[in-house]
């Protein structure tokens, strides 16, 4: 089991350009959400889906979009890029109340 | 809304110690509570899980305790090394909000050699 993958671990970015954040997990979870984290904020959740084809906002979905074709995986799409979403970002699964996170993404936008 | 503290944010003790990590929380309706270990440029780490029947969870050197009523988790840390070093973070799942979870923003842990 390789559990929760998160690719890229590292990306810049310049303002206005558009990339998404790849999360796949193989231990058939139904749950998966993605969270970002910065510094004195702690983590807030961005987008979950509680299986394939269901999504839904979290605390601060702006600027991201999400989809979920299959429930292995669970894309993060940032459609144009703002220095404000420079962060840290984590992809998790769930099952049985107990959550599994992934290495994280850290991004950079200039 | 469910609120999570962790104090302190901070903790610098001898190697060898024992030492105890809290958390605290608003609402006491919660389902289950689970300790999470991060490292430097890395992601969280589940250490135990608690379900709102237990009281208490353990694995090695670490134990969990959990009492709804007051509000309280604490995360114990036995004989303490420098391996043990990290950022500590429960979370709590209530039900309530986006996805019924509540992070606390951790206790940043240093074990001096």
């Amino acid at each position: 089991n390789a559990g929760v993958t998160q690719t890229p671990k590292f990306q810049v970015l310049k303002t206005g350009q558009s990339m998404t954040l790849q999360c796949a997990q193989d231990m058939n979870h139904e749950y998966m959400s993605w969270y970002r984290q910065d510094p004195g904020m702690g983590l807030r959740l961005i987008h979950y889906s509680v299986g394939a084809g269901i999504t839904d906002q979290g605390e601060v979905p702006n600027g991201y979009n999400v989809s979920r074709s299959t429930t292995e995986d669970f894309p993060l799409r940032l459609l144009s890029a703002a220095p404000s979403q420079t962060s840290v970002y984590f992809c998790a699964s769930k099952i049985g109340g107990e959550l599994f996170f992934g290495e994280g993404s850290r991004l950079t936008v200039l | 809304k469910q609120e999570v503290t962790q104090i302190p944010a901070a903790l610098s003790v001898p190697e060898g110690e024992n030492l105890v990590l809290n958390c605290s929380f608003t609402d006491s309706a919660i389902y289950n509570l689970q300790w999470f270990r991060q490292d430097p440029g890395k992601g969280l780490t589940s250490l135990l899980l608690i379900q709102s029947s237990q009281r208490e969870q353990t694995s090695g050197r670490l134990n969990a305790s959990l009492d709804k009523s007051s509000g309280r988790s604490t995360l114990y840390i036995a004989a303490s090394q420098p391996g043990d070093s990290a950022t500590y973070l429960c979370a709590v799942y209530s039900g309530g909000g986006a996805d019924g979870l509540t992070f606390g923003k951790g206790t940043h842990l240093i074990i001096q050699p």
